[in-house]
């Protein structure tokens, strides 16, 4: 699987957009991006994933740039709620023992 | 509506003592079962998935082993603990329909091992 590359940390303010980014620069065409967070102690929560077309859900967007060497996360209205650890990850798609490689990701934090 | 269960939710046990955690998911049938473990301030390491009963892959060497007795049922063991087994044990679980991609995480199982 391709590997990604996160920012460590981000800061965001209440209420407004944060904007997530992730490099995946040797993705390959049958590779989808998934995005996860995990908030303090819990397990992670799965957010959305893509292939090649903008997502989006009652969570986030997702935006995959047109060569889908980069994707972005978008929580479009920060809540203090959503301070987490945000994973992207790049996988093929799912063959009946599908595994997910979590990285290190990035520590989102909403600040009031 | 699915769920996922694992305990304890913490344990501290002794260097060299036996582990047992248990994780159970109800409401789907023959799901794919997977054991992660996190290291403080680390991402996911995924250590054991099945795809049915009696079915165990391990993705790395270690001191621990899992078992599947039942269909939702998954069980992680260890015959003596190390310090280096401490951390965070997730339990996961997926449809194991082909096409539906989602993991879904129960809460976890804080191991601190003295």
């Amino acid at each position: 699987d391709a590997k990604t590359t996160q920012p460590p940390s981000m800061d965001c303010a209440e209420g407004r957009a944060a904007n997530l980014p992730c490099n995946h620069s040797t993705i390959s065409g049958n590779e989808y991006v998934y995005w996860y967070r995990q908030i303090h102690s819990q397990g992670p929560q799965y957010i959305i994933h893509g292939l090649k077309n903008n997502e989006t859900n009652e969570m986030a967007s997702l935006i995959i740039t047109e060569d889908r060497k980069s994707s972005t996360l978008i929580l479009p209205h920060a809540t203090l709620r959503d301070t987490a650890v945000y994973y992207c990850i790049v996988r093929r798609k799912a063959s009946n023992d599908y595994k997910l490689s979590f990285g290190a990701g990035t520590t989102v934090t909403v600040r009031a | 509506s699915q769920t996922i269960h694992q305990w304890p939710a913490t344990l501290v046990q002794p260097v060299g003592s036996p582990l047992s955690l248990e994780c159970t998911v109800e409401g789907t049938s023959n799901p794919n079962l997977y054991w992660y473990r996190q290291a403080a301030g680390r991402g996911l390491q995924l250590l054991f998935y099945s795809v049915g009963i009696g079915q165990i892959s391990s993705e790395v060497p270690q001191n621990l082993s899992a078992s599947r007795p039942q269909d939702r049922q998954f069980i992680l063991s260890s015959k003596k603990l190390l310090l280096s087994d401490s951390g965070f044990y997730l339990c996961a679980w997926r449809t194991g329909l082909a096409g539906t991609n989602e993991q879904f995480f129960g809460p976890g199982t804080r191991l601190t091992v003295l």
